[in-house]
């Protein structure tokens, strides 16, 4: 099972709609990202929160607005999406500072579907 | 130069066979290295860290060349349960973290 919880698991949204997607983590890690995945590619880093504050916004257009509300907590606010934002949207956390880069735990993802 | 290249296969092996993926980085100042395994449908989940010379976890090993600026991952005797995605991570610094595109393995009875 993994400690990364992420709802909704589905989501169907109308171009016109907000909606919001959600993770959290109780392992008291320090970074929390936002990754979205295509079918058969890798997943693309989105967004960085390292201790709560954004540390890296990699160029996401601003119909995607992420927000860290505390340490365990970390949304991904959704406005006015393309049907090409269709994807599977991963969230993970890592320990932070200190502790290494890469091991990140993913939750199980929500996956989107924009009509 | 991408900042991390695989050969996305597939690789399509028997049980029971040894097989190697290779993962080639461009940023020389790396010290840390990845492998994850994403099965069809599912999250990526950490399979090994790779700090130094490498590492070995039972059937897996893990080997860095950073004169050559490259990671590999060797499977021994292949089970049908390995079949997956494996995906190569490379941090560049601050929490920035590149995946490769993904070797698929395929194990076939």
């Amino acid at each position: 099972d993994t400690e990364v919880t992420q709802t909704p698991k589905h989501l169907v949204m109308g171009m016109t709609n907000k909606k919001s997607l959600k993770c959290e983590q109780h392992m008291g890690h320090r970074a929390m990202y936002w990754y979205k995945q295509k079918a058969k590619k890798p997943p693309e880093l989105m967004f960085v929160y390292s201790y709560e504050k954004l540390s890296i916004n990699e160029s996401v257009p601003s119909r995607f607005s992420p927000e860290c509300p505390n340490s365990s907590l970390l949304n991904l606010h959704l406005h006015a999406l393309q049907p090409e934002d269709s994807a599977l949207y991963l969230c993970a956390s890592s320990q932070g500072q200190g502790a290494p880069a890469g091991e990140l735990f993913f939750g199980e993802g929500s996956r989107l579907t924009v009509l | 130069r991408k900042e991390v290249e695989q050969d996305p296969g597939p690789f399509n092996v028997p049980e029971g066979a040894t097989v190697a993926f290779n993962c080639t980085y461009s940023n020389s100042a790396s010290q840390s290295f990845f492998w994850y395994r994403q099965d069809c449908r599912k999250e990526p989940k950490l399979l090994m860290s790779v700090y130094s010379s490498g590492n070995e976890d039972g059937r897996f090993t893990a080997q860095l060349n950073r004169a050559s600026q490259y990671i590999s991952l060797l499977i021994r005797d292949s089970k049908l349960s390995d079949s997956a995605t494996y995906l190569c991570v490379v941090p560049l610094g601050g929490n920035k973290l590149v995946f490769g595109a993904g070797t698929i393995l395929r194990v076939k009875s």
